[in-house]
């Protein structure tokens, strides 16, 4: 599975939007990137996944660069209950799946 | 919503005590995981299972061992606590296949005195 690469934290303004970046540049052509949260200590939640398309759900929206290097998940308008880490992950559903250490995403009132 | 369960939420225990975290999904999930998280950290991958009887070891080295006799229960056992192994555990369960995302249980946070 690809390693990714996000920076270590960000703000946002509650009420704009929050774009995380997230560099995947060794992914290979059969890997979905996966976006995930964790907010305090409790079990990492889902967020959105693709492969190649933007995908969009109730929660986000997904933004895959055509080379598939780079995406970016943006939540439109964001709250005081969006703040949390928000982990990117490359992978084809095999066994070992590599968080790495997220975006610790603050949004501000 | 996902059907995944992590009891105790919270564990103190004395040194050289046996314990057994549990897991239970309620998906008919094949794939069951088990991480481990310290405050602030990284999480890191202890134990995995395909489906029934089988486990592999993840990259983090782990005293713990696991089971997986049915496919719903992934318990973990740690057979002598020690204050090394305060932690949160954490467990997750997918369907498997690039398409299917990681459900997680809420955790236990396991303090070793």
């Amino acid at each position: 599975d690809a390693k990714t690469t996000q920076p270590p934290s960000m703000d946002c303004a509650e009420g704009r939007a929050a774009n995380l970046p997230c560099n995947h540049s060794t992914i290979s052509g059969n890997e979905y990137v996966y976006w995930y949260r964790q907010i305090h200590s409790q079990g990492p939640q889902y967020i959105i996944h693709g492969l190649k398309n933007n995908e969009t759900n109730e929660m986000a929206s997904l933004i895959i660069t055509e080379d598939r290097k780079s995406s970016t998940l943006i939540l439109p308008h964001a709250t005081l209950r969006d703040t949390a880490v928000y982990y990117c992950i490359a992978h084809t559903g095999a066994n070992n799946l590599f968080f790495g250490t997220g975006t610790r995403l603050t949004v501000i009132p | 919503e996902a059907d995944i369960y992590q009891t105790p939420r919270y564990l103190v225990i004395g040194t050289g005590k046996k314990i057994t975290l549990e897991c239970s999904q309620t998906m008919g999930h094949d794939k069951m995981y088990w991480y481990q998280q310290d405050p602030g950290m990284e999480l890191h991958l202890i134990h995995y299972s395909y489906g029934v009887n089988s486990t592999e070891k993840g990259d983090l080295s782990s005293e713990s061992t696991v089971s997986r006799i049915r496919t719903e229960h992934f318990p973990l056992t740690l057979e002598s606590a020690r204050p090394s192994h305060t932690s949160q555990y954490l467990c997750a369960s997918t369907l498997g296949g690039y398409n299917s995302p990681l459900h997680f249980g809420n955790g236990t946070r396991l303090t070793v005195t």
